[in-house]
């Protein structure tokens, strides 16, 4: 059972655009929320992140809104250039399962010139 | 110079063969981890460590085995490789006094015929 969910396997958005890339998730206990952006043939990297004391965070063109009613967590990129185009993953962790990351299954973001 | 290397980036072997992957950082982190990532799938964790002496599984270790040589050095064989091993497999690192992120290596990309 998948506790972190991306439910759109991809998205396509103009540059100069917003992009949102969304994410749920069902673990109650997770208090610690991160994006990862990967381009092909290299590891991913780390974007942004979020503690489940905070709503918003906020990193140059990168924030990322937290609903933890909703178990929800969103990603926007304002304004999206092309560079942006990769996979972007949602991840999550919790203090007692050692902060291991447990993590969506990624969403295809390309930003059209 | 990459602060997480892994050898080799391709291989191709065949079904029943013993692999090893291998994983080097220079980050100077105590934790290390192996993940694999499957088309149409997040991260799904193999094993990790938490120093040289401590070696944990994670969701899928079934047909792996780790070596942590090393603070530095961890590597992941496959005793008897099956064709659905073929994967993406990544190395990371994390440090416990900085929180949950973790950096990831390039990725080797194994195919096992």
């Amino acid at each position: 059972d998948q506790q972190v969910k991306q439910n759109s396997p991809s998205l396509s958005v103009q540059e100069g655009r917003i992009s949102i890339l969304n994410c749920d998730y069902t673990n109650s206990m997770f208090d610690y929320f991160l994006w990862y952006k990967k381009y092909p043939a290299e590891g991913p990297t780390f974007l942004i992140s979020i503690s489940s004391i905070k709503d918003k965070n906020e990193d140059g063109r990168f924030t990322v809104f937290l609903n933890k009613s909703a178990k929800h967590l969103s990603l926007h990129i304002v304004p999206s250039q092309p560079g942006d185009s990769a996979v972007y993953f949602c991840a999550a962790s919790f203090s007692g399962s050692a902060r291991q990351l447990t993590f969506g299954s990624g969403t295809q973001l390309t930003v059209l010139p | 110079d990459a602060d997480v290397t892994q050898t080799p980036r391709n291989r191709i072997t065949k079904t029943g063969k013993r692999i090893m992957l291998e994983c080097s950082q220079t980050k100077g982190h105590d934790r290390m981890y192996w993940y694999r990532q499957d088309p149409g799938l997040g991260l799904q964790l193999i094993y990790y460590s938490f120093d040289v002496k401590d070696i944990n599984k994670g969701e899928i270790s079934d047909g792996y085995s780790v070596s942590r040589q090393a603070q530095a050095k961890f590597s992941l064989s496959l005793e008897s490789a099956i064709p659905n091993q073929t994967a993406l497999y990544f190395c990371a690192t994390s440090d416990a006094l900085e929180g949950n992120e973790q950096f990831f290596g390039p990725g080797t990309r194994l195919t096992v015929l």
